[in-house]
């Protein structure tokens, strides 16, 4: 079953473009890549989803190479807004089971003035 | 887009009293989840309906917890006995049909549970 791993946090400043890389060495051939953002108090957001190559946005662009093995989200000219918890999951249609859908901890992104 | 709803946002009750949140979901979504979120962690899947039939339930809902959703549309989630580690906040999120775990699912807000 496809795991994820990502970096605990991060930092950067207003204007700067932040890139949040999820490693998942086993993803299976039927998974798809999601990412959520969750502010403090608030219930996840969904930001995009994709399979492969590149899918952008209103929001973010995901990066996925060839390999999928990992995936970079991408949040162009952050905000102090952006800081929040960013979640990369992994979908394998292999199973239908919800008990599969594992959010982790996140990635806690802090964006400074 | 009204979005999903849940309330109530705060409950503070006394270990050992009953509570019961209730959520309602996009109304065109069939799919409704339950999560719990601890402090410092990403949510944890607890049960979850396909209109109003229980499909799933995972192994962190024990016997004190009962879930419904009697008409497919507002569901309920219902912790008797509350226990010191029933703190926490409780999650609701729907979903169209399409695959359980790609397809995306919107959250409301949660209710925070706290308990003395």
């Amino acid at each position: 079953l496809a795991k994820t791993t990502q970096p605990i946090s991060m930092d950067s400043y207003e204007g700067q473009e932040v890139n949040i890389t999820c490693s998942h060495n086993n993803i299976a051939t039927n998974d798809y890549i999601t990412w959520y953002q969750q502010f403090p108090s608030q219930g996840p957001r969904f930001i995009i989803q994709g399979y492969k190559t590149k899918v952008t946005n209103e929001v973010a662009s995901l990066f996925i190479p060839a390999d999928r093995k990992s995936s970079t989200l991408s949040l162009p000219r952050v905000s102090l807004s952006d800081t929040a918890v960013y979640y990369c999951l992994v979908g394998d249609e292999r199973y239908s089971s919800a008990s599969k859908i594992i959010f982790g901890s996140g990635t806690r992104l802090s964006i400074r003035p | 887009d009204t979005g999903v709803s849940q309330n109530p946002r705060h409950k503070i009750t006394k270990r050992g009293q009953n509570v019961t949140f209730r959520c309602d979901p996009i109304s065109e979504h069939n799919r409704l989840y339950w999560y719990r979120q601890t402090l410092g962690q990403g949510p944890e899947f607890l049960t979850y309906f396909q209109n109003e039939a229980q499909l799933e339930k995972s192994r962190l809902l024990s016997d004190r917890f009962s879930a419904e959703r009697p008409k497919g549309s507002f569901s309920t989630l219902e912790i008797q006995r509350t226990e010191q580690g029933d703190s926490a906040m409780y999650l609701c999120a729907s979903s169209l049909d399409g695959s359980v775990l790609n397809e995306p699912q919107h959250f409301g807000d949660g209710t925070r549970l706290s308990i003395l």
